[in-house]
This record gives C-alpha cells, sequence and structure tokens, in this order.
C-alpha cells in the first residue's frame, strides 16, 4: 500500500464552487505539506503543519485553506475555485529528523 | 532571480550515454540537497540526497555538491529508457525545513 495517499485523483469543477482535497499517510510522520505544480513553475508550497496544532502558510496561500484533522490526515481546501487554480496539487510528509519530503500521487484539478 | 535555477530541457540523449543534470542556487545557507525523479502523472520520488559538500553514490547515480560554486549535479550512467523522466532538484531553505525547487529537467533516454 502506498505511504501517502491523495483523494480525489483527478477533479473538474466550476469557478466558484468549493472543493476539498485530502491527504493521508501511513508513514508516521508529523509534518505535512501542500505543493501546486505547474508547469515551468516547479513545485510551490501552498501550506504545511509540523503538528496537528501547527499550521503555516506557504508562499502562496491566498485562496487556500487547509484542516490537520490528525497527525495522518491533511486537507486542503478552495473556498471558491478560480480557473488559475487548475493545477496538479500535491501532498508531502517529513519526519522530524530530516528534511526529506515523501509525496503522495497528486490530484489532477481542472477549474472551468 | 529564483533561488533556485535549473535548465527545464528536454534533454536528449541514446541508451547508455552519461547523463548530467544540474542545478544553480543562490542562497549559501542551504545545506540538504535532494533530487527526485518524476514520472508523467506521478508524485515526486525521493532519488538521492546530500547533506553539505561532496559525492555520493548509489548504483548508476552520483550527486555532487558544490557549495563553493552554488552548483549541484546528478550523473547518470548507462542510463536506460526507464530514466526518462522529470528530475527535479530540492533543497532546505532553513531549519523549519521547507525545501526549495528547481523548476525540473525533463530527460528523454532513446531506445
Amino acid at each position: 500500500d502506498a505511504d501517502v495517499t491523495q483523494t480525489p485523483r483527478n477533479r473538474i469543477t466550476k469557478t466558484g464552487k468549493r472543493i476539498m482535497l485530502e491527504c493521508s499517510q501511513t508513514k508516521g510522520h508529523d509534518r505535512m505539506y501542500w505543493y501546486r505544480q505547474d508547469p515551468g513553475l516547479g513545485l510551490r508550497l501552498i501550506y504545511y503543519s509540523f503538528d496537528v496544532k501547527d499550521i503555516n502558510k506557504g508562499e502562496i496561500s491566498d485562496g487556500y485553506s487547509v484542516s490537520r484533522q490528525a497527525q495522518a490526515k491533511f486537507s486542503l481546501s478552495l473556498e471558491s475555485a478560480i480557473p488559475n487554480q487548475t493545477a496538479l496539487y500535491f501532498c508531502a510528509t517529513s519526519g522530524q529528523e530530516t528534511g526529506l519530503q515523501y509525496f503522495g500521487p497528486g490530484t489532477r484539478l481542472l477549474v472551468l | 532571480q529564483k533561488e533556485v535555477e535549473q535548465d527545464p530541457g528536454p534533454l536528449s540523449v541514446p541508451e547508455g550515454a552519461i547523463v548530467s543534470l544540474n542545478c544553480t542556487y543562490s542562497n549559501s545557507a542551504f545545506q540538504y540537497f535532494m533530487w527526485y525523479r518524476q514520472y508523467s502523472r506521478k508524485g515526486p520520488e525521493l532519488l538521492m540526497y546530500t547533506y553539505s559538500s561532496g559525492n555520493k553514490e548509489d548504483g548508476r547515480f552520483t550527486a555532487q555538491v558544490d557549495k563553493s560554486s552554488k552548483y549541484i549535479s546528478l550523473f547518470i550512467r548507462d542510463s536506460q529508457p526507464s530514466d526518462s523522466a522529470t528530475y527535479l532538484c530540492a533543497m532546505e531553505g532553513d531549519s523549519s525545513y521547507k525545501l526549495i525547487f528547481g523548476s525540473g529537467t525533463r530527460l528523454l533516454v532513446r531506445p
């Protein structure tokens, strides 16, 4: 079984809709991250969480919110989706000892 | 100027060639350096990591860090078609464990 899972894997939605992307991990890591990936721009950090009570904004948090429901679960919400949020979204985790991050398979989001 | 620069490619080589992938960076505080491999429609997979300067070898892969030049490299020996992917370099930005990624180099190994 995959250590980091993301649901859904693909999603098409309309402008203005609220959507949630979910991430679960079985690696036992405390730290979790949400990134988006756009062609030519690489991976950009949206939010990160070092434990259930510690959530921090990344470089591109506007238009997004997150919830850390448990050590193993970290959700990303788009409150009112817009077309320029069309991207590939990745969840990642890391342990406390190193900064090595392990990624999920990604969610491909299309906002019409 | 981006903190981490990486040539997007694509880089096309014949099977068996030695591949050199590179990144330059501007922040001298970076200490951890990583390479990720990403196949089409998949998540990035951690390939190798090094701490500070020096070389690290793992099978056909060698990661090299030159902190004096702010330059890191990934060498792939005896490249295979299965190595065709996008390779992302990443560096630890500070003690908070946030990684800074390059934009990725797309590699194509022709049979």
